[in-house]
Formats: structure tokens, sequence, C-alpha cells
């Protein structure tokens, strides 16, 4: 049974340029979530797709963006990279339902932006 | 929106002693409450977890405990082991509507378990 996967694991950007990580949802699960972690704090939502929809958001800028496959998987785009964006980013899966806030991760990219 | 504050910010125990991490959210329609252990360079990894229609729930090591009417859980590992050193992270969320699944998180506990 595989877990959820995301690629790639690390990338190294310069200011101004555009980013696209990639994830796939442990199997069996129709929902991703995607997280910024800074160094030392905890994870903060960016946003969750469903279906193919974003369904909800937290406070990130429009230059965070998603989508989601008909296979489930997802991508977030990031443009105009400032160096604050620099973090961990992680992907979420879950099986949307009564237990559908069961979040599984994955191991994360690593985005370093100079 | 929904406010996590974790405590303490570091925890430093002795093998085969217990650890407890607190968590206050400011929601009260949060209605399930994980535990996530990170190890350094790892993903988090869901430990345990609690939904607000139980007041404890235990497997093994580990207890989660959750007080609905203070708006408070912790997490409580008996006969701690050196590989229990990680940073714990407690989440809340509230299921249904448009908030559905999106967690939010606590800042973050570093424990270290000495041999």
């Amino acid at each position: 049974d595989a877990g959820v996967t995301q690629s790639p694991t690390h990338l190294i950007k310069t200011r101004g340029q555009q980013v696209t990580l990639r994830c796939s949802p442990k199997s069996g699960h129709d929902t991703v979530s995607w997280y910024q972690q800074a160094l030392g704090q905890g994870p903060q939502f960016i946003f969750q797709y469903y279906e193919e929809e974003e369904r909800q958001r937290g406070n990130f800028p429009d230059r965070f963006s998603g989508h989601q496959f008909p296979n489930y998987s997802s991508e977030l785009n990031v443009n105009a990279l400032l160096l604050g964006d620099s973090a961990l980013y992680l992907c979420a899966s879950s099986l949307s339902g009564s237990t559908g806030d069961t979040q599984y991760f994955g191991p994360g990219t690593r985005l370093t932006v100079l | 929106g929904e406010n996590v504050e974790q405590h303490p910010s570091t925890l430093s125990v002795q093998e085969g002693d217990s650890a407890v991490i607190k968590c206050t959210y400011s929601d009260s329609a949060s209605n399930y409450f994980p535990w996530y252990k990170q190890e350094l360079g790892k993903r988090p990894q869901l430990i345990i977890d609690i939904r607000s229609n139980v007041g404890e729930k235990k497997d093994q090591r580990i207890a989660v405990t959750l007080n609905k009417t203070a708006k408070h859980f912790s997490l409580h590992i008996t006969e701690t082991q050196p590989e229990d050193s990680a940073v714990y992270f407690c989440a809340a969320s509230k299921g249904g509507g448009t908030s559905y699944g999106k967690l939010t998180f606590g800042q973050g506990t570093i424990l270290t378990v000495h041999p």
C-alpha cells in the first residue's frame, strides 16, 4: 500500500521564479491538502483539493495556486517567489467521509529561495 | 479562526519517565484532535487522535485526553524511550461545512529522552 509521495525532494529557486510541486495521495484517498512548514514551526494550511476543486483555503496570497487531477494527484504552484517562501512544503491526503479529517503526510519538498 | 497553543516548547526527560504535552484550542466547534510526531528531516507521522465524542484514548504507551469544557487536550507518553525523541505537534480541526479537514497546528514540543 503506497503512502503519500512528493516530488521533488529538494528545490532551489531564485526570487521571482515560479515553482511546481507534486503530490500523489495514499492509495484509496481522494482529498489532498497542502501545508507550509517554516523552520521550527508547525505546518500552516495552504489549501485543500477535493473532486478537482479547491474546497477551502488558508491565509496565503494568490501567488499560491493548485490543481488536482482525475487520479487525485495534486500540484502546488507558487509564482513570483519571495525569500520568505523558503520552507518545507507538505502534502497530506485523506479519504472524504466521516473520518475525512484524518490526514497522512508525505515526506515534503524542501524549497529554498535565494 | 482557530488558534492552537502548545506547551511546553521543549521537554527533557529520563528514559522510563512519563512525558505530558498540553494544547489549548480556541474554537469550540473543533471536534478532531490529532497528534503528530516529526523526527528530524522526516514527515509528520500521525501517532494518535481523538474526536470530541470521547474523553480519552489510549494506544500502548501513548494516551490522549480531551476536556471540551476547558478546550484543552493532552498527550501522555509513559515509559519513554530514546526513540521517542522528536518534535510533537498537536492539531485541531472541525469536520463538516467549509472547514472540513483544515488542520490548525500548535507550535510543537521538542521532546528529548535521555538514556
